[in-house]
């Protein structure tokens, strides 16, 4: 049974700095992985999706990665802004679609 | 073009009454994905419809239930409300049904609240 792991549940980092958040799962029989942000009562929104084929996918200041051999995916994003701030979801997708529990992250102005 | 649509965005009920939420896909999109999301059990899987046809099922009860239109539009039923039942529930479109090369992409939510 697949399980996707986020480490840490929360994160509190000062503005400008650089950050990564890790994904784990525990089979890697994966179509593709997909990152989202979260915003508190909202919906979800796409960040970026990587195959699993693919080894990382960027966009803008993000810069997701993924190595299936070893079931991790990290998600980084470079000089954060207070604007951030939100929970931070990934997915892998086989027969199901399956999420972890996600990062939440708060940006300190 | 128009995102993903879900009526209504708050919804308030009583135990065991049912309640019907809706979901419009992105345009040309054909499957629709419905999820519940809550503090303690996070983003949990209830459905897939694909072509009318409903192609994959999560660990609910048989009170979630849902259907798909000729237009792709979507609809989840539950029946018999209980106080779990409290969530923010979330339908997301795809292209196709493989999950393949095949972004989700989500809808804003409703937020059922069972009192």
């Amino acid at each position: 049974k697949q399980e996707v792991t986020q480490i840490p549940a929360a994160l509190s980092v000062p503005e400008g700095e650089n950050l990564v958040l890790n994904c784990s799962f525990t089979d890697s029989a994966i179509y593709n992985l997909q990152w989202f942000r979260q915003d508190p009562g909202k919906g979800l929104t796409s960040l970026l999706l990587i195959q699993s084929s693919q080894r990382e996918q960027t966009s803008g200041r993000l810069n997701a990665s993924l190595d299936k051999s070893s079931g991790r995916s990290t998600l980084y994003i470079a000089a954060s802004q207070p604007g951030d701030s939100a929970t931070y979801l990934c997915a892998v997708s086989r027969d199901k679609i399956i999420f972890g529990k996600g990062t939440r992250l708060h940006i300190l102005p | 073009k128009a995102g993903v649509t879900q009526t209504p965005r708050y919804l308030i009920k009583t135990r065991g009454q049912q309640v019907t939420l809706s979901c419009s896909p992105i345009s040309g999109h054909r499957s629709v994905s419905w999820y519940q999301q809550t503090p303690g059990q996070g983003l949990q899987f209830l459905f897939e419809y694909f072509s009318e046809t409903q192609r994959n099922k999560g660990n609910f009860p048989g009170r979630f239930s849902g259907r798909q239109f000729s237009n792709s539009r979507s609809e989840m039923n539950v029946s018999t409300l209980e106080l779990g039942d409290s969530a923010l529930y979330l339908c997301a479109s795809r292209r196709t049904s493989g999950y393949s090369y095949n972004e989700q992409f989500f809808g804003p939510g409703t937020r059922l609240t069972v009192l």
